[in-house]
């Protein structure tokens, strides 16, 4: 099977702070990334779609200039909250396809980041 | 747009018995895909099994399988032998098959707890 890395998978930053959280294909090459949000108890909430070398497509509700997304190689996108607030705490995961490769359906998630603002 | 609705926020099952999470989705598309995913403590996501719509044949994951109903646009998840191995939140989704973009739509999920 395929791997998906996220990194970290816990931070704790200070308000107004940035944070950038990494999410990294190991084993394949990554056409499409999703990232999402998940609060406790609750479901994964879609925050935006990027596919490599394009701007990302964000959701409606999801501040882009708050949640900068860069998917710069097939291998690489980065989720960065900038300008961090307490309500952004939240549980933030990625996933990533590879349209090519595997059965078209096929998602990989990764670990997941816990992202505390303090 | 889609939508997926799982009506059960907690289930609950006995070591060795089988349970049946239900899930239904709204949506005005003939070809997609249907997925369980597993969310354990860990919070990793686990793929559990996956159906595609064209298929009238309901897919089967060792000793998980699911009751697909097109028509009725249900798509139910019936785990046997539980194991307690097995406690976790279990999420619907569903994702349109014109795209390979097109990310997939959860439902709220449901809290499986196995009890020995």
């Amino acid at each position: 099977g395929a791997v998906v890395s996220q990194h970290p998978s816990r931070v704790i930053c200070k308000s107004g702070t940035s944070v950038k959280i990494e999410c990294r294909s190991l084993d394949f090459q990554a056409t499409t990334m999703f990232w999402y949000r998940q609060f406790p108890k609750q479901s994964l909430m879609l925050m935006a779609t990027s596919n490599e070398g394009s701007k990302a497509t964000y959701e409606q509700g999801v501040e882009k200039d708050k949640f900068l997304i860069n998917h710069a190689s097939l291998t690489l996108s980065t989720l960065t909250v900038t300008s961090a607030h307490p309500e952004d705490s939240s549980f933030y995961i990625c996933s990533a396809r590879d349209k090519d490769r595997f059965f078209p359906t096929e998602a990989f998630f990764g670990q997941g980041t816990r992202l505390t603002v303090v | 747009a889609q939508t997926v609705t799982q009506s059960q926020p907690e289930m609950s099952v006995q070591e060795a018995e089988t349970v049946t999470l239900s899930c239904t989705y709204d949506t005005s598309e003939s070809d997609y895909y249907l997925f369980w995913y597993k969310q354990p403590p860990s919070r990793q996501m686990i793929l559990v099994i996956r159906q595609e719509a064209y298929k009238q044949q309901n897919a089967t994951e060792n000793r998980f399988s699911v009751n697909f109903q097109k028509a009725a646009k249900s798509f139910s998840l019936k785990i046997s032998d539980s194991q307690l191995g097995d406690a976790a939140m279990y999420f619907c989704a569903y994702r349109s098959r014109h795209s390979g973009n097109t990310p997939l739509v959860f439902g709220k999920g449901t809290r499986l707890s196995v009890i020995a």
